[in-house]
């Protein structure tokens, strides 16, 4: 089972760069790394995954380091509409868990 | 794009009334789910399927239950609805071919209130 730890918010200024980090310390060899977002009363998305390099798709970049311990999702010019609740999704007994997630406002 | 269905999206009832909340999907997915989301708190896994006929309890006990006699058919029904039952019950679906391919694609969601 990963257990994931992320802080509850921040803030990032419109147009830069929001660094969101997740401890995974728990993640076994084999385990990939997803991250997804929900914006306010909708399902959540899809943004991105990995197991041990780094991934970039349109939406972000995600940065794992090499003991795999922890990761970070790159947004890397925010807009307001990146304003949203982010989850390092960790798991259980096969599941994934979505936790509480890190409220990300981007402010103009 | 996702082509995941949930119907209703809002669901306003009396207490004791059996409901069934619609979930589809057109992607052929074999793995689907309900997660139930209080505002501003976290997904809670409730139920998920591994295909047709499959049905499993998952981590958040629920009074509810599902079935899935169709691939892309999965719905969800209480038979007597209760004010706690009132909250966001998000339908997902995903293809079954291990971790590297465990994209979950959610539909919009049915925000019940039970009165």
């Amino acid at each position: 089972d990963a257990k994931t730890t992320q802080p509850p918010s921040m803030d990032c200024a419109e147009g830069r760069a929001a660094n969101l980090p997740c401890n995974h310390s728990t993640i076994s060899g084999n385990e990939y790394v997803y991250w997804y977002r929900q914006i306010h009363s909708q399902g959540p998305q899809y943004i991105i995954h990995g197991l041990k390099n780094n991934e970039t798709n349109e939406m972000a970049s995600l940065i794992i380091t090499e003991d795999r311990k922890s990761s970070t999702l790159i947004l890397p010019h925010a807009t307001l509409r990146d304003t949203a609740v982010y989850y390092c999704i960790g798991r259980s007994q096969g599941n994934l868990i979505f936790g509480k997630g890190t409220k990300l406002s981007v402010k103009p | 794009e996702a082509d995941i269905y949930q119907t209703p999206r809002y669901l306003v009832i009396g207490t004791g009334k059996k409901i069934t909340l619609e979930c589809s999907q057109t992607m052929g997915h074999d793995k689907m789910y309900w997660y139930q989301q209080d505002p501003g708190m976290e997904l809670h896994l409730i139920h998920y399927s591994y295909g047709v006929n499959s049905t499993e309890k998952g981590d958040l006990s629920s009074e509810s239950t599902v079935s899935r006699i169709r691939t892309e058919h999965f719905p969800l029904t209480l038979e007597s609805a209760r004010p706690s039952h009132t909250s966001q019950y998000l339908c997902a679906s995903s293809e079954l071919g291990g971790e590297a391919n465990e994209k979950l694609f959610f539909g919009s969601g049915t925000q019940l209130s039970v009165l």
